[in-house]
């Protein structure tokens, strides 16, 4: 079965470095992989998605991430971090039936952004 | 704004009450979800249907009893649940896409069982 590990539940970096939250992947099939962000009283919103199209992703708020299959990594970065950064992220892989999805995620990192 | 809708978004009930958590997508998809997400924990898959049928119950316990009358709409019945049942419901949904089946969420209904 697909799994995701992420390290490190708490992490904390002061405005304006970089956010870095690494995510390592075991899946027996090319995976999809996702990272969600879940703000403070919300449910996850997607912040980006690998799907075998391009290594390097791009998603919103200035986050971006690379897969890498012989490190079976998909790290979260971001250049600058902003305050609104501040919130938890979870990196998840797919496994994929189609018509339906199991997602198996990572116990999430809390971000926390220092002014 | 979403595209899964879910109400309400906060209940605190007591061990012996009946309630029902509700989700609508409005996304055109066909499968929908529940996930748990406790203090502490990974979030949990409860739940999965895909085209009104139940393809998936992660050995939840019966006082968690799910319904879902059509592909736009999920509910969640709730009986006799226990304190360790506090937790974010989440619903969520999904279709096949030419880029895969990404699944999104709401916004989740905070549970208090007292």
């Amino acid at each position: 079965a697909q799994s995701v590990t992420q390290l490190g539940s708490h992490v904390s970096v002061s405005e304006g470095a970089l956010v870095l939250l690494r995510c390592n992947y075991s899946s027996s099939v090319p995976p999809y992989l996702f990272w969600y962000v879940q703000y403070p009283n919300q449910g996850l919103q997607l912040l980006l998605k690998y799907t075998s199209a391009a290594t390097l992703v791009k998603g919103i708020n200035g986050f971006e991430a690379e897969f890498k299959k012989s490190e079976t990594s998909f790290h979260l970065t971001k250049p600058s971090a902003h305050m609104s950064d501040a919130a938890e992220y979870f990196c998840a892989v797919s496994d994929l039936n189609y018509g339906n999805n199991r997602l198996a995620f990572g116990k999430g990192n809390q971000v926390v952004v220092i002014p | 704004e979403t595209g899964v809708t879910q109400t309400p978004r906060h209940l605190v009930m007591g061990m012996t009450n009946k309630k029902s958590l509700k989700c609508e997508q409005h996304l055109g998809h066909n499968a929908m979800y529940w996930y748990k997400q406790s203090a502490k924990k990974p979030l949990e898959l409860m739940f999965v249907y895909n085209f009104k049928e139940q393809t998936e119950n992660n050995s939840v316990p019966s006082r968690f009893s799910p319904e879902c009358p059509n592909s736009s709409h999920l509910f969640l019945h709730l009986h006799t649940l226990q304190p360790e049942d506090s937790a974010l419901y989440l619903c969520a949904s999904s279709s096949p896409d030419a880029s895969g089946n990404t699944i999104y969420f709401g916004e989740g209904s905070w549970l208090t069982v007292v």
